[in-house]
């Protein structure tokens, strides 16, 4: 979909280091969210934001932090990355009609290994 | 927050068999409920949806089925396909969290 932009798509860094993971979207979408997906488990969701002042946290917010730069920009950061927050990072987006839900857009993910 | 529990974890059928996955929420006030197919490697695509004021939904061989009041829905799979298998994942609004998923195999 690319509609939602991951970057980057792959990163190798090392324990301790800052990471930000970026994501940006194009269809005008009020709700933004990132997930990690770990080797052959499910999606859990890390942080997710309504609109640019709302930010909530997620399942597994401990480690991360978010920050939504506009309606379009919603980027994750790792403030200082440990080796257990390898995973596959997924942005996604959707809207609102009705008061109900939408379907997400997702991204093509960031794949982070951490060393 | 709303928590998704999504059942079986891995589901095994012979090629032309029905497959059921179900999931169960916790969050009353959820109102929407779509499920995901991702395959190896890439990112989930929306396969169907239901809202909340709807029981059921068909979409050629894939249907959904709501049960508010027992606060479950099932994916419903007819006459699968070596295609079909892939992991699928159940997700509840409003905060779009998922089960945990569901790794469906269809032997030919």
């Amino acid at each position: 979909d690319a509609d939602v932009t991951q970057t980057p798509r792959n990163r190798i860094t090392k324990t301790g280091k800052r990471i930000m993971l970026e994501c940006s979207q194009t269809k005008g979408h009020d709700r933004m969210y990132w997930y990690r997906q770990d080797p052959g488990l499910g999606l859990r969701l890390i942080y997710y934001s309504f609109d640019v002042k709302d930010i909530n946290k997620g399942e597994i917010s401990d480690g991360y932090s978010v920050s939504r730069q506009a309606q379009a920009k919603f980027s994750l950061s790792l403030e200082s990355a440990i080796p257990n927050q390898t995973a596959l990072y997924f942005c996604a987006t959707n809207g609102v009609r009705g008061g109900r839900g939408q379907p997400q857009h997702f991204g093509d993910g960031t794949r982070l290994s951490i060393l | 927050g709303e928590n998704v529990e999504q059942h079986p974890s891995t589901l095994s059928v012979q090629e032309g068999d029905s497959a059921v996955i179900k999931c169960t929420y916790s969050d009353s006030a959820s109102n929407y409920f779509p499920w995901y197919k991702q395959e190896l490697g890439k990112r989930p695509q929306l396969i169907i949806d239901i809202r909340s004021n709807v029981g059921e939904k068909k979409d050629q061989r894939i249907a959904v089925t709501l049960n508010k009041t027992a606060k479950h829905f099932s994916l419903h799979i007819t006459e699968t396909q070596p295609e079909d298998s892939a992991v699928y994942f159940c997700a509840a609004s409003p905060d779009m969290r998922f089960g945990a998923g569901t790794r469906l195999t269809v032997k030919p």
